[in-house]
């Protein structure tokens, strides 16, 4: 199969503490996305790396990419109940806009 | 930016019957489109690419008789669930894609069949 793996599949945290995900992929990739996905609902875009960057911030978010391992992270800093969630890597096989999801982290903040 | 309008949010359907979603650009044209499934507590899998004026290219796995896409215009997709089974319960995601704005996703479409 050619879906990225994520690590942890669940976290539970309490709030104020940090989150860190991780995914794996298999193949070369022109960039890297991660989506929040609330229960039922529909993706979320959350931040767009692309292959030449390392790092990536935007507000609680912290993003990095690591080609060499074939990996990404996200970080949530400080979380909050509403950042209960599944969250999940898309990888754009070069050229296709075809994306290949992770198979998600289920992130669950308690209040 | 841009919008991709997925209806509709939510159906279900008797078992047997044949069940059409509707993916449309509102704002770009779309040369491209891809469908998703997604079951409960699962990641998203590509179920086949949409192409404006031609066949859709479906992944390995997926039949083709039983998803049928059909990409008649440039902001229009539909897929079309024949002769839905409970198996077949999921929710579907469509995205779009151009040069000018890269892709959008749907809001998805969650399929009940009873």
């Amino acid at each position: 199969s050619q879906q990225g793996e994520e690590d942890p599949q669940a976290l539970s945290i309490q709030e104020g503490e940090n989150a860190t995900m991780n995914c794996s992929y298999k193949t070369s990739i022109n960039n890297l996305q991660w989506y929040r996905q609330n229960s039922g609902r529909g993706l979320v875009h959350l931040i767009l790396i692309r292959s030449n960057e390392r790092e990536k911030h935007s507000g609680r978010l912290r993003v990095t990419l690591d080609t060499s391992k074939k990996s990404s992270s996200l970080l949530i800093t400080a979380s909050r109940a509403a950042d209960t969630a599944s969250y999940f890597c898309a990888t754009e096989f070069p050229g296709t806009y075809k994306y290949i999801f992770g198979t998600g982290t289920r992130l669950k903040v308690l209040a | 930016g841009a919008v991709v309008s997925q209806h509709p949010s939510w159906v279900i359907c008797k078992s047997g019957t044949s069940v059409k979603i509707e993916c449309r650009s509102l704002d770009f044209q779309a040369t491209t489109m891809f469908w998703y499934r997604q079951f409960p507590k699962q990641s998203l899998m590509l179920m086949a690419t949409s192409n404006e004026g031609s066949k859709a290219t479906y992944e390995q796995g997926v039949e083709k008789d039983k998803f049928l896409i059909n990409h008649a215009s440039l902001t229009l997709s539909t897929l079309t669930v024949t002769s839905a089974h409970p198996e077949d319960s999921s929710f579907y995601i469509c995205s779009a894609s151009d040069s000018r704005t890269g892709y959008t996703f749907g809001s998805g479409t969650r399929l009940t069949v009873v």
